[in-house]
């Protein structure tokens, strides 16, 4: 079925450094979310892209939808200790299916 | 207050035995889900449903059923031909199953010893 494979696993920074996290797809998607779970919490949707190219920010965080909108980033600019979290992207079953698959999700860790 | 509960938010039951996990919705939302979330292999997908009296098998169904009798429930058994049950489970839900955003509830801890 339809992969969507996140990198890296797992990602530890200093406070203030930056973030990154990326999404890829074998196969064209028609839009993609990301949500942010925080240590012993559930998922929280954060932003939803639909457009080829598109590039949206939330305060220190930017999402990046690519040109073939088969990879997607999630950019955070000097990182915080309330950042802390696992971040997932999802899109829509092969086909256009009606499933949300997610990917395995980046672990991100902030030393203050 | 609009939202998505599970419950019981820790579960222990014992190998062999059939446990059903609660997911309720009062967002009039169509769509539902079921996701097991183990350490590093986030969320997989066990069951969705896009409206009453309907479900489909996600990526990871053997082993699990559900029903979707009222729009507002979907409650997830899991029963004792799941190999390996212990896990976090979460309940989604979203107006259309297509492009839009789901909502999680808190999810339930199931151990089974």
């Amino acid at each position: 079925g339809q992969q969507v494979m996140q990198i890296p696993q797992y990602q530890h920074v200093q406070e203030g450094e930056d973030f990154t996290t990326y999404c890829n797809s074998s196969t064209t998607l028609s839009n993609i979310q990301w949500y942010k779970q925080r240590p012993g919490g559930h998922p929280v949707f954060l932003i939803q892209l639909v457009k080829s190219g598109e590039v949206k920010k939330q305060k220190r965080l930017t999402f990046q939808f690519g040109e073939a909108k088969k990879n997607s980033s999630l950019h955070i600019t000097a990182t915080q200790t309330t950042d802390v979290g696992t971040y997932f992207c999802a899109g829509p079953g092969q086909g256009g299916s009606e499933k949300l698959v997610f990917g395995k999700g980046t672990k991100l860790t902030v030393n203050p | 207050d609009g939202g998505i509960t599970q419950s019981p938010k820790y579960l222990f039951r014992k190998e062999g035995q059939n446990v059903t996990l609660s997911c309720e919705q009062n967002l009039n939302h169509d769509a539902m889900y079921w996701y097991r979330q183990d350490p590093g292999q986030g969320l997989r997908l066990i069951y969705y449903s896009q409206i009453v009296n309907d479900f489909q098998k996600g990526d990871i169904a053997e082993g699990y059923s559900v029903s979707r009798e009222k729009k507002e429930s979907f409650p997830l058994t899991v029963t004792s031909a799941q190999k390996n049950p212990t896990a976090f489970y979460l309940c989604a839900s979203s107006i259309q199953v297509r492009n839009t955003e789901a909502f999680f509830g808190q999810g339930t801890r199931l151990t089974v010893v």
